[in-house]
């Protein structure tokens, strides 16, 4: 397994356009985290799911953004009319509660977003 | 609220020398989980450490070690006798509850460690 892969690594966007980025787990983790991470900040969770349901939104996570994971694999996060706030490095996450990992999560190398 | 508190943001050290990483937290739960994670500058979080509110012994790995003291919520990482790769930023985090295994993090802010040669 080669772990979680982001793509694209990076975005150049203007403002007002739409952007989606793509997200693929480790294969047997049930759960996928997306995180967003501005410069010198820690991540800020955003949402996650397990398999296809998507359990959890942060307020972080406006109207303007949307998640899914069809079928329980690769995840996808929309962003609507893009702004210049949403310039950030997003992260994605795996983990899996099934076997109670010891290591948590993994995460991907992640996508930074330029909202120009 | 859950909350993680690095109140170091930059540390910068000459290698060799022993540094310590300061984590606080605050959470009413009374199982967590809490982690460290460093950054490079490739931008990947690299898992360091993951320890139980269970458990308070402190745990050592190589260069590496770690104080949990749940007394004073604080969850302390110290590397010994530095070296130029260990330069990152480094992240403690928080998991609200030890029952949902893998469970979403609260990070603190990261302290940026820098190891001159």
């Amino acid at each position: 397994d080669t772990g979680v892969s982001q793509d694209p690594r990076h975005k150049i966007t203007k403002r007002g356009q739409n952007v989606t980025f793509r997200c693929d787990p480790i294969s047997e983790h049930n759960r996928l985290y997306w995180y967003r991470q501005t410069l010198g900040q820690g991540p800020e969770f955003l949402t996650y799911f397990q398999n296809e349901a998507q359990l959890e939104k942060s307020r972080l996570l406006s109207d303007r953004f949307s998640a899914e994971r069809p079928k329980g694999s690769f995840s996808t996060l929309e962003i609507q009319r893009t702004e210049q706030g949403d310039s950030a490095m997003y992260l994605c996450a795996s983990s899996n509660t099934n076997e109670g990992s010891l290591y948590g999560y993994t995460f991907g190398s992640g996508t930074r977003l330029t909202v120009v | 609220a859950q909350k993680v508190t690095q109140a170091q943001t930059e540390i910068s050290v000459v290698e060799k020398e022993d540094v310590t990483l300061d984590c606080v937290y605050e959470t009413r739960d009374t199982t967590y989980y809490l982690f460290w994670y460093k950054q490079p500058p490739s931008g990947e979080l690299v898992f360091l450490i993951r320890r139980n509110s269970f458990d308070e012994q402190n745990e050592i790995s190589g260069r590496y070690s770690w104080n949990f003291q749940k007394s004073t919520s604080s969850f302390n990482f110290t590397i010994t006798a530095s070296q130029v790769v260990d330069s990152a930023v480094y992240f403690c985090a928080l998991s609200p509850t030890i029952y949902n295994q893998g469970g979403k993090l609260i990070f603190g802010q990261g302290t940026e460690l820098s190891v001159k040669p």
